[in-house]
């Protein structure tokens, strides 16, 4: 099973600041790598799929990039509803499983 | 616009069964694949099963396998999973969620349906 890690577990930035989240495969994953974001009490969000590829109203700010191993969420400008937790996961294994980080919580300072 | 509303969560004792649902409106139900993924209390989220837009395909997590069913009913527009011989750690929110290829990936999730196993 493929394992996913992200970094770090929690980031703690103002508003307007840039943000920038880790997420480590244990094997290559090649470009199979999707980002979701999720607020206290409500569902994900697809935010980024296939490493660097936006989802449907998405905004600029949040971009991604990465392959095999190595992946980055980058959030350019912290807006106040971005302060959420942020998932990345692979599906390079489907439909043998699928796996999700950890997560990495992004909150204010 | 996509929208996937979850029921049938509640208390459940250890061992017994418990079938959850997700209606689905805004988009052809029977043209995408769908998925279950929960969130035990305070944790993270674990794939749990996907099914094929006709139903003919069906994958689970190895952690449900034989405990739990992925069915559909496209007449009705509606995604369920029958979860059988729950465990302790089967508990937690279960999302449905669109996966319009089928290939692992959840562009529209439901808000969930809370399950809770305990004596």
């Amino acid at each position: 099973e493929i394992v996913l890690t992200q970094s770090p577990a929690t980031l703690s930035l103002s508003p307007g600041e840039r943000a920038t989240l880790s997420c480590r495969a244990s094997q290559s994953v090649g470009s199979y790598l999707a980002w979701y974001q999720q607020k206290p009490g409500q569902a994900p969000r697809l935010l980024i799929y296939d490493a660097s590829n936006r989802a449907t109203d998405i905004p600029a700010r949040f971009s991604g990039s990465g392959s095999g191993t190595d992946f980055t969420l980058t959030i350019s400008s912290l807006e106040p509803e971005d302060f959420a937790i942020y998932y990345c996961q692979h599906r390079d294994s489907w439909p043998r499983g699928l796996t999700f980080g950890g997560g990495t919580k992004v909150e204010i300072k | 616009q996509v929208q996937l509303v979850e029921s049938g969560g509640g208390v459940v004792q250890p061992g017994r069964s418990l079938r959850v649902s997700c209606a689905a409106s805004g988009f052809t139900f029977s043209s995408f694949g769908m998925q279950w993924v929960r969130q035990a209390p305070g944790k993270g989220l674990e794939w749990v099963a996907g099914i094929s837009k006709d139903g003919s395909k069906k994958y689970y997590a190895d952690s449900v396998k034989g405990r739990f069913t992925i069915s559909r009913d496209n007449s009705e527009k509606t995604l369920y999973l029958q979860m059988n011989s729950l465990r302790a750690e089967d508990m937690g929110v279960y999302y449905c969620a669109k996966d319009e290829y089928f290939y692992g990936l959840f562009d529209h999730w439901g808000q969930g349906t809370l399950v809770t196993v305990s004596s």
